[in-house]
């Protein structure tokens, strides 16, 4: 079946860095993919729709400026945390859909557990 | 998307059937009834889907009432690795828009 990589599993980093996630369909090409983001005891709430070759649309609430997305090939997206603060600990998501007209469900990373210290 | 309505919470003894409900009464014609799983630090596992005809695969079987407004998951046999958050979620089956999670179901199956 279709299988989502996601790297890194876990990162703990110090209060001001930057932290990049990526997200990679090992099986199909995506070309839209979605990042959530996870906090204890809560459901996943999305953050933004990364497309390929465009810009992401990110949602209320979500600042652009600190989660940059990048979405350069059919295989490839890419979450940096900028600047990170304790606050953006938490557990992010990603999934991704096969290319359009496909029937095929939307598949998930297994997740990064990332903690700001 | 429709919106869905699960049981906060529900037991299982290992070994015997799963049943999770999920009621969709606001489920439109060319909607599908999508279940995904949630197991503790990990991604959503995808699981099942169906339109209107009973679906089974080897993960799990769905069963969709005839007027739609309603589905069960059943996990035929249930070991403790099934212990998870599920997921019923109605949407379009060609949708560009991500998944859209709402609380679950959070099955504990117990020795």
């Amino acid at each position: 079946g279709a299988v989502v990589s996601q790297h890194p599993s876990w990162v703990i980093c110090k209060s001001g860095t930057s932290v990049k996630i990526e997200c990679r369909s090992l099986d199909f090409q995506a070309t839209t993919m979605f990042w959530y983001r996870q906090f204890p005891k809560q459901s996943l709430m999305l953050m933004a729709t990364s497309n390929e070759g465009s810009k992401a649309t990110y949602e209320q609430g979500v600042e652009k400026d600190k989660f940059l997305i990048n979405h350069a090939s059919l295989t490839l997206s890419t979450l940096t945390v900028t600047s990170a603060h304790p606050e953006d600990s938490s557990f992010y998501i990603c999934s991704a859909r096969p290319g359009q007209g496909s029937d095929q469900p939307q598949h998930f990373g297994d997740g990064t557990r990332l903690s700001i210290l | 998307d429709a919106k869905t309505t699960q049981p906060t919470s529900m037991d299982c003894a290992e070994g015997r059937a799963a049943n999770l409900p999920c009621n969709h009464s606001t489920i439109s014609g060319n909607e599908y009834v999508y279940w995904y799983r949630q197991i503790h630090s990990q991604g959503p596992q995808y699981i099942i889907h169906g339109l209107k005809n009973n679906e089974t695969n080897e993960m799990a079987s769905l069963i969709i009432t005839e007027d739609r407004k309603s589905s069960t998951l059943i996990l035929p046999h249930a070991t403790l690795r099934d212990t998870a958050v599920y997921y019923c979620i109605v949407r379009l089956r060609n949708s560009g828009y991500a998944l859209n999670f709402g609380k679950g179901t959070s099955l504990l199956v117990t020795p």
